[in-house]
């Protein structure tokens, strides 16, 4: 049983450069979220779903997009990196809507140049 | 906007030791989670209080909740170095499209001979 699987765990963009996080769960369950973490600020919450199809935008949403064609998959887009996005992204999964406890992904550590 | 602290940020303490983190939290939530991180790797969920009052434990950690204080509590007793980490928690904000958890900004805990 994989869990909750990101790639890649490490990537160094350009500025103005586009890329896409990978996240992929075996787990079917329904909500499926991205945090980033920066340094002294804990997690942010930048997007999240409930379903496929369903997706909202979380506390830091500026500059990334996200969709959810199936139960499995929730990647993150980046359409024009900036040095502000350098951070480390987190991938989450839980049950349920009702977010029972998180299960984490083990991070993609994104520089941008 | 809901706003979780922590405190203390950074804590140094010796190998038997008792302590508490406190987590203090600004608008009405009946769910809180506990989170560890080890330096460079992912999240995992240590305790998940779903009501007031709620205490969970968990080997020398143990975590309780108070939803009128809103105040959430992480005792370690008797510390050995494995707790070294930095723990973090996080409040359920309810919305209508799902659950937004919003993380404290973690308190390193070291743990010393």
């Amino acid at each position: 049983n994989a869990g909750v699987t990101q790639t890649p765990k490490f990537q160094v963009l350009k500025t103005g450069q586009s890329m896409t996080l990978q996240c992929a769960q075996d787990m079917n369950h329904e909500y499926m979220s991205w945090y980033r973490q920066d340094p002294g600020m804990g997690l942010r919450l930048i997007h999240y779903s409930v379903g496929a199809g369903i997706t909202d935008q979380g506390e830091v949403p500026n500059g990334y997009n996200v969709s959810r064609s199936t139960t499995e998959d929730f990647p993150l887009r980046l359409l024009s990196a900036a040095p502000s996005q350098t951070s480390v992204y987190f991938c989450a999964s839980s049950p349920s809507a009702t977010n029972e406890k998180l299960f984490f992904g083990s991070g993609t550590q994104l520089s941008v140049l | 906007e809901l706003k979780v602290e922590q405190n203390p940020l950074f804590l140094s303490m010796q190998e038997g030791k008792n302590y508490t983190i406190y987590c203090n939290y600004s608008t009405t939530s009946d769910r809180l989670y506990w989170y560890r991180q080890d330096p460079g790797k992912s999240l995992e969920s240590l305790f998940v209080l779903l009501s007031n009052g709620a205490v969970k434990q968990e080997g020398r950690l143990m975590a309780s909740l108070d939803t009128k204080a809103r105040l959430s509590t992480l005792h370690i007793t008797a510390a050995v170095h494995d707790l070294s980490a930095t723990y973090f928690c996080a409040v359920d904000k309810r919305e209508t499209s799902g659950s937004r958890l919003t993380f404290g900004e973690g308190t390193q805990l070291t743990v010393n001979p």
